[in-house]
């Protein structure tokens, strides 16, 4: 079975300073994908950014970027130049790369940017 | 490109009432998924359809859930009777296979359910 941790249930960053997420996982799978996911109060989830675990390149998407540490099973999303609305909650998601690739989600953090 | 649409927003319902949810995915998207996200948790799989065909149920609680996808398009989702640890967001997502590199996955708004 596929678990993932969220340790730090809320957080917060002043404006335009640096965060980082962490999320943990567990998995016997040596392929598989993960995910951040941000929700704002909308409710509506968004890809934030995506890494293949055979890819050992951190992925990078504009100011958001991942700490992928395979060996570790941890992986950590860093946002640069906070914004006001990157405040939402973000989720660490997992799945499989074969069978059934529906997503393992955290429990989540919320990210509060204060002006 | 218009995105996974869900009706109702929100919906308030007496416990042992019955109540319906509807997705309609993107379009050209065969796998569909719903989701249940109890507050303060993270979503967590119902069901997921490949077209019409389920590939994935078994963390529905099939005594009272039920899910069709007739034509492998719009899918429905039943709540009968329900609980009162039914209240949750039920999120639907879309994805236009389930092979690797092809499915990412877009979520509808969701739909807040209140069961008192």
């Amino acid at each position: 079975a596929q678990t993932v941790t969220q340790s730090q249930p809320e957080m917060s960053v002043q404006e335009a300073e640096t965060v980082t997420l962490s999320c943990t996982y567990d998995t016997s799978e040596n392929n598989y994908y993960l995910f951040w996911y941000k929700q704002p109060p909308s409710r509506q989830m968004i890809l934030v950014i995506r890494q293949e675990a055979y890819k050992q390149q951190n992925a990078t998407e504009n100011r958001f970027s991942v700490n992928f540490q395979k060996a570790a099973k941890s992986f950590s999303l860093k946002i640069s130049d906070s914004q006001l609305g990157d405040t939402a909650m973000y989720f660490c998601a997992f799945m499989k790369q074969t069978g059934a690739n529906n997503l393992f989600f955290g429990t989540g953090t919320r990210l509060t940017v204060i002006p | 490109e218009a995105g996974v649409a869900q009706s109702p927003r929100y919906k308030i319902i007496e416990k042992r009432q019955s109540v319906a949810f509807w997705c309609n995915p993107i379009s050209g998207h065969a796998t569909l998924y719903w989701y249940q996200q109890i507050l303060g948790q993270g979503p967590k799989l119902l069901i997921q359809f490949q077209n019409n065909g389920v590939v994935d149920d078994s963390q529905l609680p099939k005594d009272r859930f039920s899910a069709e996808r007739l034509k492998g398009v719009d899918s429905t989702l039943k709540i009968q009777p329900a609980k009162l640890e039914d209240s949750a967001v039920y999120l639907c997502a879309s994805s236009l296979e389930r092979l690797a590199g092809r499915n990412e996955q877009y979520f509808g708004p969701g739909t807040r359910l209140t069961v008192t």
